[in-house]
């Protein structure tokens, strides 16, 4: 079973805003960074937010992060048909281990 | 650009061992801690485990503790993984992943590569 809870999958229409969650506890998102993966069915997982709420270069604005306490949360707005995929969240835990969450699948 | 290549998967039998390997580019090899993780078919990721720029301390995920062992070798800019003891379960792609300096979580991922256990 996952360190971290995601919901299994969400679904939205072309243009719409859907949020992603990420609950964990203070061992781990409570005391350390969320950091967002994308991943396309066959291909490696790509970092698309680190440290909390951070874009790397070449991720649009659209995807937003950000965390409150035990939790973070995956924003992707004007929501576009390339943006199916799954995306898992991951943060460090006190007993030295990185924990993922079990991933969200988006269906446009 | 950052690349990290893997090698070494492959078909085993339960018990058995397997090596695999990771080659980095594009970046000061030794100044980061590498992780490796997995993927069983249509699941979600798993850390496997970790280990400081010099090598001299590493990490584990629980079900993977004690049967494989993470090591580097800087010089030759190359991350391993010896799998020892192999189960059916530890059947995935396993893939390299570079670390966010100063917060152990993966920034750069390789392509992977898969690993089948059969029985």
């Amino acid at each position: 079973q996952p360190v971290l809870t995601q919901p299994p999958s969400v679904s939205g229409t072309p243009g719409q805003k859907v949020t992603i969650s990420c609950s964990g506890s203070d061992s781990n998102i409570g005391s350390n960074y969320v950091y967002w993966y994308q991943q396309f069915s066959g291909a490696a997982p790509k970092l698309l937010i680190y440290r909390n709420n951070q874009r790397p270069s070449g991720v649009p604005d659209r995807f937003t992060g950000s965390k409150a306490g035990t939790s973070g949360s995956l924003a992707i707005s004007g929501l576009r048909a390339e943006d199916e995929a799954e995306y898992f969240c991951a943060s460090w835990d006190y007993s030295r281990t990185v924990v993922f969450g079990g991933g969200t699948k988006v269906t446009v | 650009d950052v690349q990290l290549l893997e090698s070494g998967g492959g078909l085993a039998r339960r018990g058995e061992s397997l090596t695999l390997s990771c080659s980095g580019s594009g970046f000061i090899f030794g100044n980061y801690w590498l992780n490796w993780i997995r993927q069983a078919p249509g699941k979600g990721l798993e850390w496997v485990a970790n280990i400081k720029q010099d090598g001299s301390d590493m990490y584990y995920g629980d079900s993977v503790r004690g049967r494989f062992a993470i090591s580097r070798d800087n010089a030759k800019k190359l991350l391993y993984l010896q799998m020892d003891s192999l189960r059916v379960d530890d059947t995935a792609t396993y893939f390299c992943a570079r670390t966010d300096d100063g917060t152990y979580l993966p920034d750069h991922w390789g392509q992977g590569t898969r690993v089948t256990v059969s029985s």
